[in-house]
């Protein structure tokens, strides 16, 4: 079975600041990707960032990074600079490289405070 | 930019009643996916469908449920007699190729009375 777990319900940031959201998943899959997914108030889903399991290379976009340790099934996201716009929930996912479903953790409400 | 385009966006419906909810996927992609975010609870997977026809579901998606590709750009979710816990947000979702990038709708917030 496919789990993913975010342990922090809420957090918060002050502006132009950096916070980490933590993501563990467990899988007996070798081949896995995993993605952050940004759920603003509108409750769209908008992908963040997308790293594939076989890189050990971290994934980054603009100012946001991930922390992928394979070993330890841990994936968290670093939001560097943080925007009164990055206020949202966060949803870590995760998708086996055999499978046809997404996983979802069940979020990080994230407040960027003025 | 390409989008998922969800209709309607917000569907009211008497407890009992048949709803269908629209989703037009980005044109070129090849999988498609239901998910319902239930108010303040986590995303749950519903059903993936490729090549015309379903290739994975959860235990929520009972018979009440069916998922149809009438004319080849819409993708439709049916729940035949809606109960009071459908009441949920409804996300689509559509994707190129497998595991790159799941495009989301910005759903339907279904609401049954």
């Amino acid at each position: 079975a496919q789990t993913v777990t975010q342990s922090q319900p809420e957090m918060s940031v002050q502006e132009a600041e950096t916070v980490t959201l933590s993501c563990t998943y467990d899988t007996s899959e070798n081949n896995y990707y995993l993605f952050w997914y940004k759920q603003p108030p509108s409750r769209q889903m908008i992908l963040v960032i997308r790293q594939e399991a076989y890189k050990q290379q971290n994934a980054t976009e603009n100012r946001f990074s991930v922390n992928f340790q394979k070993a330890a099934k841990s994936f968290s996201l670093k939001i560097s600079d943080s925007q009164l716009g990055d206020t949202a929930m966060y949803f870590c996912a995760f998708m086996p490289d055999t499978g046809n479903q997404f996983y979802f953790g069940t979020g990080t409400s994230l407040t960027v405070i003025p | 930019e390409p989008e998922v385009t969800q209709t309607p966006s917000h569907q009211v419906t008497q407890m009992g009643q048949e709803v269908i909810l629209r989703c037009v996927p980005i044109s070129n992609h090849l999988y498609f996916y239901w998910y319902r975010q239930i108010l303040g609870q986590k995303v749950e997977f519903l059903v993936s469908f490729y090549n015309n026809e379903i290739s994975e579901k959860s235990e929520i998606f009972d018979d009440q449920f069916s998922v149809e590709r009438p004319d080849g750009s819409n993708f439709t979710l049916k729940i035949r007699s809606t109960k009071l816990e459908d009441s949920a947000m409804y996300f689509c979702a559509s994707e190129g190729l497998r595991n790159t990038e799941a495009f989301f709708g910005q759903g339907t917030r279904l609401t049954v009375v």
